[in-house]
């Protein structure tokens, strides 16, 4: 299984920019990264996906080291709303499913 | 916008009893998770299904956990007996496809269940 590691929790202050880094060391071939948050009581939501190349769209960037073992989520303007757990989460070839670990904790701070 | 749709969202029950979760994907998705999360972990997947059949269950508890999809469509996972450690949120998925990487990928959650075994 593709492991991963990413800060237990992180703070930023409302308005600036929140990077979330995660290492997945193991990640290969033509394997995915997710990006997926969780907001306090609800189902998580996808944020953004990538495969080599840098991702942006409207919730996130997404920053790919080009040796794919590791990531950084931006967040380019954090809102108090962004506060939830996000899942950093590499695909694994042969299995269709995601598997989450514990996450990041990110508070964002008035 | 298209969501998934889970019922009830909370759920109180005594041990021994039986619950019953039920969940409505997006319409045209194909694919249909189930996950359970305990507090303060990631959801982890107890049942995939590919239209009606099961494409993964192998951290299913089958002694006490089914699950179906028999029209492709709804599906509803059970537990009997629940036991103390089942107080979890069950999560329920969908996603376009299965077996694809990329966009199609993407699974769209619904807001879960809350169980409470007492």
């Amino acid at each position: 299984d593709a492991k991963t590691t990413q800060p237990t929790s992180m703070d930023c202050a409302e308005g600036r920019a929140a990077n979330l880094p995660c290492n997945h060391s193991t990640i290969s071939g033509n394997e995915y990264v997710y990006w997926y948050r969780q907001i306090h009581s609800q189902g998580p939501q996808y944020i953004i996906h990538g495969l080599k190349n840098n991702e942006t769209n409207e919730m996130a960037s997404l920053i790919i080291t080009e040796d794919r073992k590791s990531s950084t989520l931006i967040l380019p303007h954090a809102t108090l709303r962004d506060t939830a757990v996000y899942y950093c989460i590499p695909e694994i070839t042969g299995a269709n499913n995601l598997f989450f670990g514990t996450g990041t904790r990110l508070t964002v701070i008035p | 916008e298209a969501e998934v749709a889970q019922s009830p969202r909370y759920k109180i029950t005594e041990k021994s009893q039986a619950v019953a979760f039920w969940c409505d994907p997006i319409s045209g998705h194909a694919t249909l998770y189930w996950y359970r999360q305990i507090l303060g972990q990631g959801p982890e997947l107890l049942v995939q299904f590919q239209d009606e059949s099961v494409v993964d269950d192998s951290q299913l508890p089958k002694d006490r956990f089914s699950a179906e999809r028999l029209k492709g469509v709804d599906s509803t996972l059970k537990i009997q007996p629940a036991e103390l450690g089942d107080s979890a949120m069950y999560l329920c998925a969908s996603s376009l496809a299965w077996g694809t990487s990329g966009v199609n990928n993407e699974q769209f959650f619904g807001p879960g269940t809350r169980l409470t075994v007492l």
